[in-house]
């Protein structure tokens, strides 16, 4: 059965801090890996990545994908309270997209 | 700039009602879908369209149909509203994966039900 798994679920940290964000998958026909940002509404897109070992950056957000240990990290440095939000990874198969429960950020001022 | 649109953002509704929520993309997207957000349970495929009068059953299809009659529109119908429906639904579209690209998938606003 195809499955993401995301970790960890939760993490408080102070404005400021570096934080890491982890996605593991085991899905079949593997198309891409996708990082959405969510507040209080419909998920935002951040980041595809399709070949290991090429870094996406946008600002101070970053992204890698490894495809033979199946997971993608997401990096987000020098925080702000702005990055509030739940952090979701899907991976794309064939025609479904599969997510994984999310990891919640609070950054503290 | 994609626009995913959904008719409502809220509606509150009544166990046993029919529910029709819609949903309309403006890319000329061949791929559309229809999710639930629950809390801890992140989303879950309730139904996916890859055609015109195409769909496929997702990972939580019961209690749902759907349909697809123009490229552009997905409807989601419960067809007898029951409280454990009470969720946020996400409309999203995409591009069809060719042999070598895979595609964003873009989002509505979604549309929170309460069924009472």
């Amino acid at each position: 059965e195809d499955k993401v798994v995301q970790s960890p679920l939760s993490l408080v940290v102070h404005e400021g801090d570096t934080v890491t964000l982890n996605c593991s998958y085991e899905v079949t026909n593997f198309r891409s890996l996708l990082w959405y940002k969510q507040e209080k509404k419909a998920p935002t897109f951040l980041f595809m990545l399709t070949s290991s070992g090429i870094e996406k950056k946008s600002g101070r957000l970053s992204s890698i994908l490894d495809k033979k240990e199946l997971f993608s990290i997401l990096n987000i440095t020098a925080t702000q309270t702005g990055d509030s939000a739940i952090y979701l990874c899907a991976v794309r198969g064939t025609y479904k997209y599969i997510f994984g429960t999310g990891t919640r950020l609070k950054v503290l001022a | 700039d994609v626009k995913v649109t959904q008719s409502s953002r809220y509606l509150v509704k009544r166990t046993g009602e029919k529910v029709f929520l819609e949903c309309v993309q403006d890319m000329d997207h061949e791929n559309m879908f229809w999710y639930r957000q629950d809390p801890g349970l992140g989303l879950r495929l309730i139904y996916f369209s890859y055609d015109v009068k195409m769909k496929e059953k997702g990972d939580i299809p019961e209690g749902y149909s759907v349909s697809r009659e123009k490229k552009e529109r997905f409807s989601l119908i419960l067809e007898s509203a029951s409280t454990n429906q009470t969720s946020m639904y996400l409309c999203a579209s995409s591009f069809s994966a060719g042999r070598r690209e895979a595609y964003e998938q873009y989002f509505g606003p979604g549309t929170r039900l309460t069924v009472t």
